[in-house]
C-alpha cells in the first residue's frame, strides 16, 4: 500500500522567511496530493491540492511542486506571518481511494 | 459548498458504555466518507472507509465488531464506539467524499469529536 513521508517533523521560522515541507510517496500509482492545515483541536483544512498531471501550483502565498519521477511533493510557504503557525499534513491517493496521510509538520512562525 | 457536520463535538464516557459519532454531509451527497482517529500531536490515520447502503471497509488493526459503523444514506454515516475503554479516548473525525473532481478524491472533513472515556 501507499505510504508517505514527510519532514521535517517540526519547522521554526522567522516572520517573512520562506517555509518548505517535503513528502515522499510509495506508489507510482497514485495521482492526487492535497495539503492540508490544521490548528489545534480543530479539522484539517485544504489549502492546496495538485493532480499528476501538473508540476507545480501557486495560490498567493501558497505553492506545491511535485516531482512525479522521484515521487516527492513540496509545500512551498511565502513571506510567512504568525497566523500560518500550525501542523501542515501532505496525503497522496489514487482515484477515488483512501487518503494516505504524512505524519505532520509543526511549523511556527516568530513574529 | 461542501460543509460537513460532526455531532457531538465533545463526549465523555464511563468504560463499556457506548458512544455514537454522527458525520452528515450538508450540502451535498456523499457516496463515500472515511473515519479517522488521531492522537495527540500525531497524524490522521485511517479508521475506516463507509459506502452508503454497504459495508464499511475497515483498515487493518482496526476491530469491525468495536468501532461499528453504518452508512445509512447519501449525508449521514454513524461510527459507534462499543464497550468504549480509556485507550479510545481520541480525536475521531470524518470526512466526505464530493466526487465532484473529476474523479479524484477531494475530501472534506468534519470539525471533528473528542472522546474521553473515563
Amino acid at each position: 500500500g501507499e505510504n508517505v513521508e514527510q519532514h521535517p517533523s517540526t519547522l521554526s521560522v522567522q516572520e517573512g522567511d520562506s517555509a518548505v515541507i517535503k513528502c515522499t510517496y510509495s506508489d507510482s500509482a497514485s495521482n492526487y496530493f492535497p495539503w492540508y492545515k490544521q490548528e489545534l483541536g480543530k479539522r484539517p483544512q485544504l489549502i492546496i491540492d495538485i493532480r499528476s498531471n501538473v508540476g507545480e501550483k501557486k495560490d498567493q502565498r501558497i505553492a506545491v511542486t511535485l516531482n512525479k519521477t522521484a515521487k516527492h511533493f513540496s509545500l512551498h510557504i511565502t513571506e510567512t506571518q504568525p497566523e500560518d503557525s500550525a501542523v501542515y499534513f501532505c496525503a497522496a491517493s489514487m482515484g477515488f481511494q483512501k487518503l494516505v496521510f504524512g505524519t505532520g509538520t509543526r511549523l511556527l512562525v516568530s513574529p | 459548498g461542501a460543509v460537513v457536520s460532526q455531532h457531538p463535538s465533545r463526549v465523555i464516557c464511563k468504560s463499556g458504555t457506548s458512544v455514537k459519532i454522527e458525520c452528515r454531509s450538508l450540502d451535498f451527497q456523499a457516496t463515500t466518507m472515511f473515519w479517522y482517529r488521531q492522537f495527540p500531536k500525531q497524524s490522521l490515520m485511517l479508521m475506516a472507509t463507509s459506502n452508503e447502503g454497504s459495508k464499511a471497509t475497515y483498515e487493518q488493526g482496526v476491530e469491525k465488531d468495536k468501532f461499528l459503523i453504518n452508512h445509512a444514506s447519501l449525508t449521514l454515516s454513524t461510527l459507534t464506539v462499543t464497550s468504549a475503554h480509556p485507550e479510545d479516548s481520541s480525536f475521531y473525525i470524518c470526512s466526505a467524499e464530493s466526487g465532484t473532481s473529476g474523479g479524484l478524491s477531494e475530501q472534506y472533513f468534519g470539525p471533528g469529536t473528542r472522546l474521553t472515556v473515563t
